[in-house]
């Protein structure tokens, strides 16, 4: 069974950092592009970052270009959001999610359960 | 503000067809396919439809996707009461250095 499970979430004051995990198993962790997805609360989905299968190839979001860093251990089959200077426009659901191939531009076919991430004094 | 615009609500009887579109421009749906997601209340998104009209194994053939031009559809026929979520379409956007997009999501509700 394919599943991801998210950890890392938590309750952080603006301008502090937290680091995001996605755990991967029940496929070929290598073979797929991975991405991070966030759902403020009674909003939208917002795509904020993908990797290929490699990490040859990376993208983010404006919305967090330069604070955030995605990153991936096809050794240990997981993933990693590392997220500075927090601020409250941050709090949100944050998805793990896998690609359809190695490609991020191929889309997302499955997703984790989420984590929340609240920022705030 | 989302990239792609998708009406807030819709809604529809039990046995009712029901359609959701999604617009675009030609640097996303335009140029790229587009993908649905159904998102049950309290849950986490799921894939419906992707490359504008396949099915996932597993989904209902009560569920199709179409596209032209810039825009796309999702029909639902023979509505369900376990049909009542939000629905977000997604496309891949070229401009600038490429990003992933999605619509604000539509909210169904089954009367």
């Amino acid at each position: 069974e394919v599943q991801l499970v998210e950890s890392g979430g938590g309750l952080v004051q603006p301008g502090r950092s937290l680091r995001l995990s996605c755990a991967a198993s029940g496929f070929t962790f290598d073979d797929y592009a991975m991405h991070w997805v966030r759902q403020a609360p009674g909003k939208g989905l917002e795509w904020i970052s993908g990797i290929s299968w490699n990490s040859g190839y990376i993208d983010y979001a404006d919305s967090v270009k330069g604070r955030f860093t995605i990153s991936r251990d096809n050794a240990k089959n997981s993933l990693y959001l590392q997220m500075n200077s927090l601020r409250p426009e941050d709090t949100a659901f944050y998805y793990c999610a896998r690609g359809f191939t190695i490609f991020v531009r191929d889309g997302i076919d499955m997703w984790g359960q989420g984590t929340m991430v609240t920022v705030s004094s | 503000q989302s990239v792609l615009t998708q009406s807030p609500s819709a809604s529809g009887t039990p046995g009712q067809r029901v359609t959701i579109s999604c617009s675009g421009s030609s640097s996303n749906i335009g140029s790229n396919t587009v993908n649905w997601y159904q998102q049950l209340p309290g849950t986490a998104p799921k894939l419906l439809i992707y490359s504008n009209i396949q099915r996932p194994s597993g989904v209902p053939d009560r569920f199709s996707g179409s596209k032209s031009g810039t825009s796309a559809s999702l029909a639902i026929s023979g509505l369900q009461s376990e049909d009542e979520a939000d629905y977000y379409c997604a496309a891949w956007d070229d401009s600038l250095n490429g990003n992933w997009v999605f619509g604000g999501g539509t909210k169904l509700t089954v009367l």
